[in-house]
């Protein structure tokens, strides 16, 4: 079954305790992104990777890092958590973005940062 | 102002009923537009995809873009209990690698 894969679904840290979520896709796409969603603020990425290497910034990079080291793999890292990354973050990957291909996100992982 | 409006709702509708969701946006550059759906505690999926202006219809839903009046629509017709969900636009510009989303309306409809 197609699908991106995130894990933990749930994770409750502390601040400054580092943590990585992962995320897997088994489709093959050269895109992969991070959002978070909190409430009234909607979806902003994160960071994306046009492809294995390529990593770039989106709207509220700070205090994250993410590496592509594998096509399927786009893992985000939180060095010093703190409680304003507490949110819902989502991973998402597509074909290639610039083409009319749809973005298939994962299930999300619930983080609160005590 | 926010670069993509979006009511937050709940809209609350009868079961039948016809529903409109509705965004509007400053970026006129904005070229591709998409509306996703999100069940509770899932990631969103892609409903509607339509480039620039005019209508697309699928099934019970039609998405339409009026790129003059930077204003978008997805209806909804012959609403049921399962379109229950939020609804978020999403937009594109040509060559970049970014959508940006509205925040979502939620939809609540009643049996």
């Amino acid at each position: 079954e197609a699908q991106v894969t995130q894990n933990p679904r749930y994770l409750i840290t502390v601040t400054g305790k580092k943590l990585t979520v992962t995320c897997s896709q088994n489709m093959n796409h050269e895109y992969m992104s991070w959002y978070r969603q909190d409430p009234g603020l909607g979806l902003r990425q994160i960071y994306y990777s046009m492809n294995v290497e390529v990593t770039d910034k989106g709207d509220v990079p700070e205090g994250y890092k993410v590496s592509r080291k594998e096509k399927r793999n786009f893992p985000l890292i939180l060095e010093s958590p703190s409680p304003n990354q507490t949110s819902l973050y989502f991973c998402a990957s597509s074909l290639k973005l610039t083409t009319n291909e749809k973005l298939f996100f994962g299930s999300g992982t619930q983080l609160s940062v005590l | 102002q926010k670069e993509v409006e979006q009511d937050p709702g709940p809209l609350s509708v009868p079961e039948g009923a016809i529903v409109s969701l509705n965004c509007t946006y400053s970026n006129s550059a904005f070229q591709y537009f998409m509306w996703y759906r999100q069940y509770s505690r899932k990631g969103p999926e892609l409903l509607m995809y339509t480039y620039s202006s005019g209508n697309k219809e699928d099934g019970r839903f039609t998405a339409q873009v009026d790129k003059s009046s930077k204003y978008i629509s997805l209806f909804i017709r012959d609403s049921q209990p399962s379109d229950s969900a939020t609804y978020l636009c999403a937009m594109r510009e040509e060559g970049f690698q970014k959508l940006v989303f509205g925040t979502g309306t939620r939809l609540l409809v009643s049996p």
